[in-house]
């Protein structure tokens, strides 16, 4: 079965550093892209950037490049994202996606890990 | 302000159909493959349309996808309470160079 099993629930202050992960089983990990979505609370879905496992080959949406760090450990079969100093604005969910990219501007999110929720409060 | 724009809501009642519009230009819809994707309330969204109007395997044909111009659009016929959902519709926008979601629109089942 293929499966995206994320890391779990945190609760962090402002400025603080976090790393969550993701890891993929069920299918060859280093095949497909995989990307994480941000949902803020009661808001739309935001693509926030894309990996691809088997060169870390990776490409931020404009708002968050410079805002986060997507990266990933082939040999472990798992993704990340990680912030350096936390805001309150970054309280949200997050979600790793598996990518099928059949071209270059066509590409659909196949399969969602079940979220992870990133508290950030004083 | 999402680059794709859908209606917040939509509502019918049971058995009845529902459509859900979803709104863009030549630099998305009009140019590329268009996705849908259900979120049960609490949990993950989940892969429903892709390429405009194909279903992934265990998704009902009650469920289909459509587009026109620059319009695409989601139909659901014979409604049922667990159909109650956000739907959120994403493309790839060929002048923002990135992957761009509609703002996402909930169906309920009166």
């Amino acid at each position: 079965e293929v499966q995206l099993v994320q890391s779990g629930a945190e609760v962090k202050k402002p400025g603080e550093s976090l790393k969550i992960s993701c890891k993929g089983s069920g299918y060859i990990f280093t095949s497909y892209w995989m990307g994480w979505v941000r949902q803020m609370p009661g808001k739309g879905l935001e693509l926030m950037g894309i990996i691809h496992p088997g060169d870390s080959d990776t490409r931020y949406s404009p708002s968050f490049q410079g805002q986060v760090t997507i990266s990933v450990d082939k040999s472990i079969s798992t993704a990340y994202l990680q912030w350096r100093s936390l805001t309150a604005s970054d309280t949200a969910i997050y979600y790793c996606v598996l990518i099928v990219v059949v071209t270059r501007t066509n590409w659909y999110f196949d399969l969602w890990g079940r979220g992870t929720l990133v508290t950030v409060s004083s | 302000q999402s680059v794709l724009t859908q209606p917040p809501s939509v509502s019918a009642a049971p058995a009845q159909k529902v459509t859900i519009s979803c709104s863009g230009s030549s630099s998305n819809i009009g140019n590329n493959y268009v996705s849908w994707y259900q979120q049960l309330p609490g949990t993950a969204p989940k892969l429903f349309i892709y390429e405009d109007r194909k279903r992934p395997s265990g998704i009902p044909d009650r469920f289909s996808g459509s587009k026109s111009g620059t319009s695409a659009t989601l139909g659901i016929t014979g409604l049922q309470t667990g159909d109650e959902a956000g739907y959120y519709c994403g493309t790839w926008d060929s002048s923002l160079n990135a992957w761009v979601f509609g703002g996402g629109t909930e169906v309920t089942v009166l």
